[in-house]
Protein backbone atom coordinates (compact mmCIF):
# COMPACT_ATOMS: atom_id res chain seq x y z
CA UNK A 1 0.00 0.00 0.00
CA UNK A 2 1.23 3.63 -0.98
CA UNK A 3 1.35 5.81 2.16
CA UNK A 4 1.94 9.21 0.13
CA UNK A 5 0.75 9.12 -3.82
CA UNK A 6 1.66 11.84 -6.34
CA UNK A 7 0.10 11.99 -9.46
CA UNK A 8 1.49 12.26 -12.17
CA UNK A 9 5.22 11.49 -11.77
CA UNK A 10 6.57 13.18 -14.57
CA UNK A 11 4.57 16.24 -16.26
CA UNK A 12 6.37 18.14 -19.37
CA UNK A 13 4.07 21.42 -20.09
CA UNK A 14 4.57 24.73 -21.98
CA UNK A 15 5.24 28.13 -20.86
CA UNK A 16 1.77 29.97 -19.61
CA UNK A 17 -0.10 26.94 -19.09
CA UNK A 18 -1.94 26.05 -16.03
CA UNK A 19 -1.37 22.58 -14.19
CA UNK A 20 -2.59 20.38 -11.19
CA UNK A 21 -0.38 17.98 -9.14
CA UNK A 22 -2.57 15.86 -6.41
CA UNK A 23 -1.30 14.27 -3.28
CA UNK A 24 -2.94 11.23 -1.31
CA UNK A 25 -2.07 9.84 1.95
CA UNK A 26 -3.80 7.30 3.93
CA UNK A 27 -1.86 7.77 7.15
CA UNK A 28 -4.80 9.11 8.33
CA UNK A 29 -2.00 12.09 8.99
CA UNK A 30 -3.06 15.64 10.09
CA UNK A 31 -0.92 17.85 8.54
CA UNK A 32 0.12 17.85 4.81
CA UNK A 33 2.88 19.46 3.00
CA UNK A 34 4.55 20.63 -0.57
CA UNK A 35 8.41 20.79 -0.98
CA UNK A 36 9.96 21.83 -4.11
CA UNK A 37 13.45 20.32 -5.27
CA UNK A 38 14.94 22.90 -7.70
CA UNK A 39 18.30 22.32 -9.98
CA UNK A 40 20.63 22.51 -7.10
CA UNK A 41 19.07 19.94 -5.11
CA UNK A 42 17.75 22.29 -2.89
CA UNK A 43 14.64 20.74 -0.86
CA UNK A 44 12.28 23.85 0.12
CA UNK A 45 8.49 23.64 1.86
CA UNK A 46 6.62 25.68 -0.10
CA UNK A 47 3.10 25.10 2.04
CA UNK A 48 1.68 22.96 4.70
CA UNK A 49 -1.86 22.44 5.74
CA UNK A 50 -3.80 20.93 8.83
CA UNK A 51 -6.89 19.55 8.85
CA UNK A 52 -7.87 21.52 5.96
CA UNK A 53 -5.98 24.84 7.14
CA UNK A 54 -3.18 26.53 6.05
CA UNK A 55 -0.46 26.93 8.50
CA UNK A 56 2.52 27.58 6.63
CA UNK A 57 2.57 29.22 3.33
CA UNK A 58 6.55 30.60 2.43
CA UNK A 59 7.59 33.45 -0.13
CA UNK A 60 5.93 31.83 -3.69
CA UNK A 61 4.37 33.35 -6.32
CA UNK A 62 0.96 33.49 -5.95
CA UNK A 63 0.60 31.33 -9.45
CA UNK A 64 1.13 28.62 -7.18
CA UNK A 65 -2.36 28.09 -4.97
CA UNK A 66 -2.62 24.61 -2.56
CA UNK A 67 -5.99 23.22 -2.50
CA UNK A 68 -6.87 20.53 0.70
CA UNK A 69 -10.62 19.52 0.25
CA UNK A 70 -10.05 16.77 2.73
CA UNK A 71 -6.80 16.22 5.15
CA UNK A 72 -5.76 13.07 3.15
CA UNK A 73 -5.47 14.78 0.34
CA UNK A 74 -3.80 18.42 -0.40
CA UNK A 75 -3.13 19.22 -4.43
CA UNK A 76 -0.95 22.01 -6.14
CA UNK A 77 -2.31 24.04 -8.36
CA UNK A 78 0.25 26.23 -10.91
CA UNK A 79 -1.18 29.30 -12.98
CA UNK A 80 0.99 30.62 -15.93
CA UNK A 81 4.03 28.34 -15.89
CA UNK A 82 7.04 29.14 -16.08
CA UNK A 83 10.13 28.06 -16.97
CA UNK A 84 11.56 28.56 -13.62
CA UNK A 85 8.96 26.40 -12.25
CA UNK A 86 11.14 23.16 -13.57
CA UNK A 87 11.77 21.21 -10.82
CA UNK A 88 10.56 18.05 -8.73
CA UNK A 89 7.75 18.48 -6.14
CA UNK A 90 7.43 16.24 -3.55
CA UNK A 91 4.02 16.08 -1.55
CA UNK A 92 4.79 14.71 2.14
CA UNK A 93 2.58 14.16 5.56
CA UNK A 94 2.99 13.75 9.22
CA UNK A 95 0.90 13.26 12.50
CA UNK A 96 3.02 15.36 14.64
CA UNK A 97 2.49 13.96 18.61
CA UNK A 98 4.67 14.34 21.30
CA UNK A 99 7.93 12.77 20.10
CA UNK A 100 7.26 12.19 16.78
CA UNK A 101 7.52 14.72 14.41
CA UNK A 102 8.93 12.97 10.89
CA UNK A 103 7.36 13.50 7.66
CA UNK A 104 6.78 10.94 4.77
CA UNK A 105 7.21 11.55 1.52
CA UNK A 106 5.39 10.99 -1.61
CA UNK A 107 7.58 9.67 -4.92
CA UNK A 108 7.45 13.13 -6.50
CA UNK A 109 6.79 14.74 -9.73
CA UNK A 110 8.94 16.00 -12.04
CA UNK A 111 7.88 19.26 -13.66
CA UNK A 112 9.62 20.35 -16.74
CA UNK A 113 8.24 23.70 -18.53
CA UNK A 114 9.32 24.06 -22.47
CA UNK B 1 21.79 32.00 4.04
CA UNK B 2 21.99 28.03 4.17
CA UNK B 3 21.05 27.35 7.86
CA UNK B 4 21.68 23.70 7.46
CA UNK B 5 25.06 22.44 5.69
CA UNK B 6 26.00 18.87 4.29
CA UNK B 7 29.19 20.35 3.15
CA UNK B 8 30.41 16.71 1.76
CA UNK B 9 29.05 16.10 -1.49
CA UNK B 10 29.98 12.50 -1.66
CA UNK B 11 31.24 9.63 0.37
CA UNK B 12 32.65 6.43 -0.73
CA UNK B 13 32.89 3.73 2.12
CA UNK B 14 33.82 0.18 1.73
CA UNK B 15 30.93 -2.56 2.27
CA UNK B 16 30.90 -3.46 6.28
CA UNK B 17 32.81 -0.32 7.19
CA UNK B 18 31.23 2.46 9.02
CA UNK B 19 29.88 5.59 7.01
CA UNK B 20 30.13 9.06 8.87
CA UNK B 21 27.56 11.64 7.30
CA UNK B 22 27.55 15.22 8.53
CA UNK B 23 25.56 17.88 8.84
CA UNK B 24 25.78 21.19 10.12
CA UNK B 25 23.41 23.82 11.31
CA UNK B 26 23.48 27.52 12.41
CA UNK B 27 20.08 28.25 14.26
CA UNK B 28 20.18 28.03 18.07
CA UNK B 29 16.75 27.66 17.99
CA UNK B 30 16.53 24.21 16.22
CA UNK B 31 15.02 21.74 18.06
CA UNK B 32 14.60 18.92 16.17
CA UNK B 33 16.55 17.11 13.60
CA UNK B 34 15.85 14.25 11.06
CA UNK B 35 18.01 12.17 8.45
CA UNK B 36 16.40 11.12 5.27
CA UNK B 37 17.85 8.63 2.42
CA UNK B 38 16.99 9.11 -1.59
CA UNK B 39 16.87 6.48 -3.86
CA UNK B 40 16.65 8.08 -7.94
CA UNK B 41 13.53 9.07 -9.03
CA UNK B 42 11.85 8.31 -5.26
CA UNK B 43 10.85 10.56 -2.15
CA UNK B 44 12.63 11.11 0.24
CA UNK B 45 12.59 8.11 3.29
CA UNK B 46 12.68 8.81 7.03
CA UNK B 47 15.52 7.22 8.82
CA UNK B 48 15.78 8.46 12.12
CA UNK B 49 15.56 11.55 14.05
CA UNK B 50 16.65 13.43 17.52
CA UNK B 51 15.46 15.47 19.80
CA UNK B 52 17.69 18.48 20.84
CA UNK B 53 17.24 16.86 24.52
CA UNK B 54 19.51 14.08 23.50
CA UNK B 55 22.61 13.57 22.02
CA UNK B 56 22.22 9.92 20.68
CA UNK B 57 19.73 8.15 19.26
CA UNK B 58 20.22 4.36 17.57
CA UNK B 59 17.91 2.44 15.06
CA UNK B 60 19.89 -0.81 14.31
CA UNK B 61 22.77 -0.38 12.19
CA UNK B 62 21.93 3.90 11.74
CA UNK B 63 22.75 5.70 15.07
CA UNK B 64 22.18 9.75 15.46
CA UNK B 65 24.69 11.95 17.30
CA UNK B 66 23.92 15.37 17.91
CA UNK B 67 26.54 17.99 19.14
CA UNK B 68 24.16 21.18 20.31
CA UNK B 69 27.42 23.35 21.58
CA UNK B 70 28.97 22.38 18.27
CA UNK B 71 25.67 23.35 16.32
CA UNK B 72 26.67 20.10 14.62
CA UNK B 73 25.00 16.11 13.85
CA UNK B 74 26.08 13.33 12.70
CA UNK B 75 24.73 9.83 10.86
CA UNK B 76 26.46 6.69 11.57
CA UNK B 77 25.74 3.28 9.56
CA UNK B 78 27.35 0.40 10.52
CA UNK B 79 28.12 -1.94 8.91
CA UNK B 80 27.28 -0.18 5.25
CA UNK B 81 26.00 -2.41 2.84
CA UNK B 82 25.29 -1.95 -1.01
CA UNK B 83 21.83 -1.10 -0.27
CA UNK B 84 22.61 1.61 1.80
CA UNK B 85 23.95 4.04 -1.56
CA UNK B 86 21.93 6.70 -1.65
CA UNK B 87 21.35 10.32 -1.27
CA UNK B 88 21.27 11.19 2.60
CA UNK B 89 19.67 14.31 3.42
CA UNK B 90 19.87 16.14 7.20
CA UNK B 91 16.54 18.09 8.00
CA UNK B 92 16.27 20.65 11.15
CA UNK B 93 13.12 22.74 12.52
CA UNK B 94 12.66 25.14 15.63
CA UNK B 95 9.34 24.02 17.34
CA UNK B 96 6.89 26.39 16.55
CA UNK B 97 4.34 27.40 19.38
CA UNK B 98 1.44 26.04 17.00
CA UNK B 99 3.12 22.66 17.94
CA UNK B 100 4.17 23.02 13.97
CA UNK B 101 7.82 22.11 12.71
CA UNK B 102 9.41 23.76 9.54
CA UNK B 103 12.37 21.43 7.99
CA UNK B 104 15.16 23.36 6.36
CA UNK B 105 16.90 21.02 4.81
CA UNK B 106 20.76 20.58 4.07
CA UNK B 107 21.67 19.43 0.09
CA UNK B 108 22.61 15.97 0.75
CA UNK B 109 25.48 13.77 0.89
CA UNK B 110 25.73 10.90 -1.63
CA UNK B 111 26.92 7.96 -0.09
CA UNK B 112 28.50 4.73 -1.96
CA UNK B 113 29.25 1.68 -0.86
CA UNK B 114 31.45 -0.33 -2.49
CA UNK B 115 31.11 -4.03 -2.62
Amino acid sequence: DTAVSQTPKYLVTQMGNDKSIKCEQNLGHDTMYWYKQDSKKFLKIMFSYNNKELIINETVPNRFSPKSPDKAHLNLHINSLELGDSAVYFCASSQERQGSYEQYFGPGTRLTVT
Amino acid sequence: DQQVKQNSPSLSVQEGRISILNCDYTNSMFDYFLWYKKYPAEGPTFLISISSIKDKNEDGRFTVFLNKSAKHLSLHIVPSQPGDSAVYFCAASPHFTSGTYKYIFGTGTRLKVLA
